[in-house]
């Protein structure tokens, strides 16, 4: 079992619909959760950070943890065709020395 | 103030050279992380790094791979011998706090550019 797995896509939402990105992961006693956007050719960054079980809102973007099942999810409202990217769901694991990044779902939003 | 940055952009080396690449993390940052990236794939972490040490490198080959973070200057992935299947982009990652500290608190890593390194 991969520690952190994602579909890798590629996923197709038409602008102004939300996305729904997931990621499931394997270590019970993660702590902190990460979703990162890359762009083709580009370095990732971070737009989302969650810790706490539950719903993280931040503009566009809403982040939701549920660690029982093991599994976090970034939905995209509004989708821009800007919002077309890799995103990486990436976890810090328990042992706190290392963040663990999934292998990304490629988003195109059509216009 | 700078962010991350790594040098060089692209490498391009034979099948047994060495390639060395390196990483300066933003000012005020002590801990470095690398990664690789396949084409199409995520980031499989190497290495992460504080100054004078190694933290954890278990994500690191055991053989041809070797990094260091010294006192003064770049953080430096040094890659011996290499072959084809190390093609890949490598990003180096700081932050200014432990991984630690993302238990109860917003943690970030800040990404460099990235070296692209072909091995041909």
């Amino acid at each position: 079992q991969k520690e952190v797995e994602q579909n890798s896509g590629p996923l197709s939402v038409p602008e102004g619909a939300i996305a729904s990105l997931n990621c499931t992961y394997s270590d019970r006693g993660s702590q902190s959760f990460f979703w990162y956007r890359q762009y083709s050719g580009k370095s990732p960054e971070l737009i989302m950070f969650i810790y706490s079980n539950g719903d993280k809102e931040d503009g566009r973007f809403t982040a939701q943890l549920n660690k029982a099942s093991q599994y976090v999810s970034l939905l995209i409202r509004d989708s821009q065709p800007s919002d077309s990217a890799t995103y990486l769901c990436a976890v810090l694991y328990s042992s706190a020395s290392k963040i663990i990044f999934g292998s990304g779902t490629r988003l195109s939003i059509r216009p | 103030n700078a962010g991350v940055m790594q040098n060089p952009r692209h490498l391009v080396r034979r099948r047994g050279q060495e390639a060395r690449l390196r990483c300066s993390p933003m000012k005020g940052h002590s801990h470095v992380y690398w990664y690789r990236q396949l084409p199409e794939e995520g980031l499989k972490f190497m290495v992460y790094l504080q100054k004078e040490n190694i933290i954890d490198e278990s994500g690191m080959p055991k053989e041809r791979f070797s990094a260091e973070f010294p006192k003064e200057g770049p953080s430096i992935l040094r890659i011996q011998q290499v072959v084809r299947g190390d093609s890949a982009a490598y990003f180096c990652a700081s932050s200014p706090l432990p991984p630690t500290s993302g238990v109860r608190m917003t943690y970030e890593q800040y990404f460099g550019p990235g070296t692209r390194l072909t091995v041909t």
